[in-house]
């Protein structure tokens, strides 16, 4: 399975909104509603922000929120701050246990 | 909460094996799928392989798909992932990862970095 596709970056100043989008098929983005997003930082772990397109764990803001149409998920993160400039990448069940990742988006916070 | 440490990680030559483990804690560790993701130097991330909560289901990326074999010892609430026939497209910081409903990867370890080299 190839990755999901991801623009390579984003950008956005203090304060204003980004999305980052993730497409992929009917076989996975599209065929369930089980697409979550990572926030991995420079030499860190990836962390989980959103899961089941648009749920949020505990703890994470809700300046960050998900969606989905068809094969394309969003992540949208409102209100930016510097501490959310790092990678982000999305993810999708593909079915049988399997996971198909993107390509990994970077954040730059001007 | 789920706490994830990986270790095993090392220089290995082409063609080498290495086994990694993951040791897991805060969570009922038989009740959750358990899974690999890999990231080679500078690229994203990659998902390599993931087990069932009893053990009794394995799947594989087609990259690592009769090379690598995830395991799980659940009396240890340990992981592990047999890596043979290692080539250089294989080094990478492996990190394993708690499976919740399935579906989503809510804890991720610090991640083993495996570098394959001659």
């Amino acid at each position: 399975q190839s990755a999901l596709t991801q623009p390579r970056s984003v950008s956005g100043s203090p304060g204003q909104s980004v999305t980052i989008s993730c497409t992929g098929t009917s076989s996975d983005v599209g065929a369930y509603n089980y697409v979550s997003w990572y926030q991995q930082h420079s030499g860190k772990a990836p962390k989980l922000m959103t899961y089941d397109v648009s749920k949020r764990p505990s703890g994470v803001p809700d300046r960050f929120s998900g969606s989905k149409s068809g094969n394309t998920a969003s992540l949208t993160i409102s209100g930016l701050q510097a501490e959310d400039e790092a990678d982000y990448y999305c993810c999708s069940y593909a079915g049988s246990y399997t996971f198909i990742f993107g390509g990994g988006t970077k954040l730059t916070v001007l | 909460e789920a706490q994830l440490l990986e270790s095993g990680g090392g220089l290995v030559q082409p063609g080498g094996s290495l086994r990694l483990s993951c040791a897991a804690s805060g969570f009922t560790f038989t009740s959750y799928a358990m899974s690999w993701v890999r990231q080679a130097p500078g690229k994203g991330l990659e998902w390599v392989s993931v087990i069932s909560g009893s053990g009794g289901s394995t799947y594989y990326a087609d990259s690592v798909k009769g090379r690598f074999t995830i395991s799980r010892d659940n009396s240890k609430n340990t992981l592990y992932l047999q890596m043979n026939s290692l080539r250089a497209d294989d080094t990478a910081v492996y990190y394993c990862a708690k499976a919740t409903g399935d579906r989503v990867l809510d804890y991720w370890g610090q991640g083993t970095l495996v570098t394959v080299s001659s």
